[in-house]
């Protein structure tokens, strides 16, 4: 079993649709990240939190450190959302990240 | 500041060769990653420095792979010699206590 679990593997939604990916963590962490990666891109870090939940415009993440469990939600999602978004675990006193698999997302106009 | 740079954006040699690719980290950053991406097995941390020391190298995957921080500013990874196995997408990432930060990824293709 992995450390770091996301689901759904892949996410196809049409444009407008709430969006909500989950990940799951096995391991002691000091933070989770949520990093973004469009095809052929870089990756682009979007959250790191260790408690409660962030907003960045129409991302929020929230993460549940009793039941280790993160979610990252996009509402009002539109095309320019379509990427791999990815869960990383920031192992506690290590300052290395332990990535999930990734969850492709597109959304359709 | 110009965020963490690597070069070359694009390698393509042919088996046996040796590659090397470079990164510089953003100035003031004291750790920095390598890290490889491939389509089966995802990212990989494949070794760290802190303060241009190498703390954990668990990741490279055989003696092929080594991995330099001569300074602050500039880290190389090296894989020699290089097989068709190991083609990939490699990225740099640099943070200070906080988030990290990824270089665009240097595209490696070992014909």
């Amino acid at each position: 079993k992995n450390e770091v679990e996301q689901s759904p593997q892949n996410l196809t939604a049409q444009e407008g649709e709430f969006i909500t990916i989950n990940c799951s963590y096995s391991v002691g962490i000091s933070a989770l990240h949520w990093l973004q990666q469009h095809p052929g891109g870089g990756i682009v870090s979007l959250f790191m939190l260790s408690s409660g939940k962030k907003k960045h415009g129409r991302l929020i993440a929230t993460i549940n450190i009793q039941e280790k469990h993160s979610s990252l939600h996009i509402t009002a999602s539109h095309p320019r959302d379509s990427a791999v978004y990815i869960c990383a675990a920031d192992l506690q006193g290590a300052q290395k990240l332990v990535f999930g698999q990734g969850t492709r997302l597109t959304i359709n106009p | 500041d110009a965020g963490v740079i690597q070069s070359p954006r694009h390698e393509v040699t042919e088996m046996g060769q040796e590659v090397t690719l470079r990164c510089k980290p953003i100035s003031g950053h004291d750790y920095l990653f390598w890290y490889r991406q491939t389509m089966m097995r995802g990212l990989e941390l494949l070794i760290y420095f802190n303060n241009n020391v190498p703390i954990d190298d668990s990741g490279m995957p055989e003696d092929r792979f080594s991995a330099k921080m001569p300074n602050a500013s500039f880290s190389t990874l090296k894989i020699q010699p290089s097989e068709p196995r190991d083609s990939a997408v490699y990225f740099c990432a640099s943070r200070d206590r906080a988030e990290q930060y990824f270089g665009p990824g240097t595209r490696l293709t070992v014909t």
